[in-house]
């Protein structure tokens, strides 16, 4: 099992551009989550699903949208990216609700 | 707002050293999870407590759940490099289905 993959690993973006940082888990967990982590705040959730077609936002869902069209699958969107995006974003997947996280490497992205 | 406040930010100690890193809240938490970060990586899942005054050894790793279930600490005994990392709590509660990260506790131990 590869677990939880991201891609890409590293990106800069200009300011105004948008892209998504792609997320797939292998081991048929029902719960996807997107992180941002910036230095010396921890991990803070932007989105998260609880299953194929229902996602539900976090504590800093603005500039970011979603989707989960597949148990496999959860894109995170960036339209018109901004410098305070600047971040390392984490996608993390677990069997059930409150229990082990599964992490991915996280995509390192830049706005300049 | 931070809802979990990890302290110190930064620790650096010698090998063999023994070092404890808190985890604290205003809030109730259902249960509260440590995690340990290396560069470059996502966290990976130390422990899980679920009941208050709860304590649980990995090898040179404790870690407790405070009686009030509002807070945790992990103390690690005789420090080794290999436990250099960010070490993260993340704290769940009854209602949602979501963890609530700490603010990290960066540690390096020094051969």
């Amino acid at each position: 099992n590869a677990g939880v993959t991201q891609t890409p690993k590293f990106r800069i973006l200009k300011i105004g551009q948008s892209m998504t940082l792609q997320c797939t888990q292998d081991m048929n967990h029902n719960y996807m989550y997107w992180y941002r982590q910036d230095p010396g705040m921890g991990l803070k959730l932007i989105y998260y699903s609880v299953g194929a077609g229902i996602t539900d936002k976090g504590e800093v869902p603005n500039g970011y949208n979603v989707s989960r069209s597949t148990t496999e699958d959860f894109p995170l969107r960036l339209e018109l990216a901004a410098p305070s995006q600047t971040s390392v974003y984490f996608c993390a997947s677990s069997p059930q609700a409150v229990s082990t996280q599964y992490f991915g490497p996280g995509t390192r992205l830049t706005v300049l | 707002t931070q809802l979990l406040e990890q302290s110190p930010q930064f620790l650096s100690i010698q090998e063999g050293e023994n070092l404890t890193v808190y985890c604290n809240s205003s809030s109730v938490f259902s249960s509260l999870q440590w995690y340990r970060q290396e560069p470059g990586e996502g966290p990976v899942l130390l422990v899980t407590v679920v009941t208050g005054g709860e304590v649980k050894k990995l090898k040179r790793l404790t870690f407790q759940f405070g009686d009030a279930r509002k807070d945790s600490s992990l103390h690690i005994t005789a420090a080794q490099p290999g436990d250099t990392g960010l070490y993260l709590c993340a704290g769940a509660q009854n209602t949602g289905n979501q963890f609530y990260f700490g603010t990290g506790t960066s540690l390096t131990v020094i051969p």
